[in-house]
């Protein structure tokens, strides 16, 4: 079974710029979320989508957004880039059996520099 | 407020010696997830281990054993005899039942392991 995939895996963006990155999760999965990591913050959530549909959110402005398709592959956007948004982006996929949470597949990331 | 706590940043042991890498959790929640991952060097964190709320039996796999206690809010993670492929950061997280993945991460323990 092919892992979860990220792409691009580096990106580099000038301050004001928006950017988009997307995620194939493990396929069956219908859980799709994604983190933010940086050296300072650590990992953060950000959002998780289920069957297209967002279902969690973190603590993130406006400027960060996401989608999901039916096919379960997701997207995240950030627009008008700061230099902070500089971090390696995580995407992990995930099954959900009731309320029971198992465990999350990490794809290898996207490092996005914003310069 | 839901927290993860990994108080040593760093440790550094010589190959063959034990380590414990301690993780308190804060959550008001009666049904909760904890997890471990390992991020190595090549950056892609792998799940380790999840443990429900209500399951507090320790648990062994291989080289790895894993402590929880709800009494103190705790879920350390014992490497024995660690090898030098142990070296990475590890990850200790939460996951509130509150439908959908919301997972908090600790800020990581890096583990050096020399031979």
């Amino acid at each position: 079974k092919a892992g979860v995939t990220q792409t691009p895996r580096y990106l580099i963006k000038t301050r004001g710029q928006q950017v988009t990155l997307s995620c194939s999760p493990i396929s069956g999965h219908r859980s799709v979320s994604w983190y933010q990591q940086t050296p300072g913050q650590g990992l953060q959530f950000l959002f998780e989508y289920f069957s297209e549909t967002q279902r969690n959110k973190g603590n993130f402005p406006g400027r960060f957004s996401g989608r999901q398709f039916s096919n379960s592959r997701s997207e995240m956007n950030v627009s008008t880039l700061e230099l902070g948004d500089s971090a390696l982006y995580l995407c992990a996929s995930s099954t959900t059996l009731g309320r029971s949470y198992n465990e999350q597949f990490f794809g290898p990331g996207t490092r996005l520099t914003v310069l | 407020a839901q927290k993860v706590t990994q108080a040593q940043t760093e440790i550094s042991v010589v190959e063959k010696e034990d380590v414990t890498l301690d993780c308190v959790y804060e959550t008001r929640d009666t049904t909760y997830y904890l997890f471990w991952y390992k991020q190595p060097p090549s950056g892609e964190l792998v799940f380790l281990i999840r443990r429900n709320s209500f399951d507090e039996q320790n648990e062994i796999s291989g080289r790895y054993s894993w402590n929880f206690q709800k009494s103190t809010s705790s879920f350390n993670f014992t490497i024995t005899a660690s090898q030098v492929v142990d070296s990475a950061v590890y990850f200790c997280a939460l996951t509130p039942n509150t439908g959908g993945f919301k997972t908090i991460f600790g800020a990581g323990t890096r583990l050096f392991v020399k031979a």
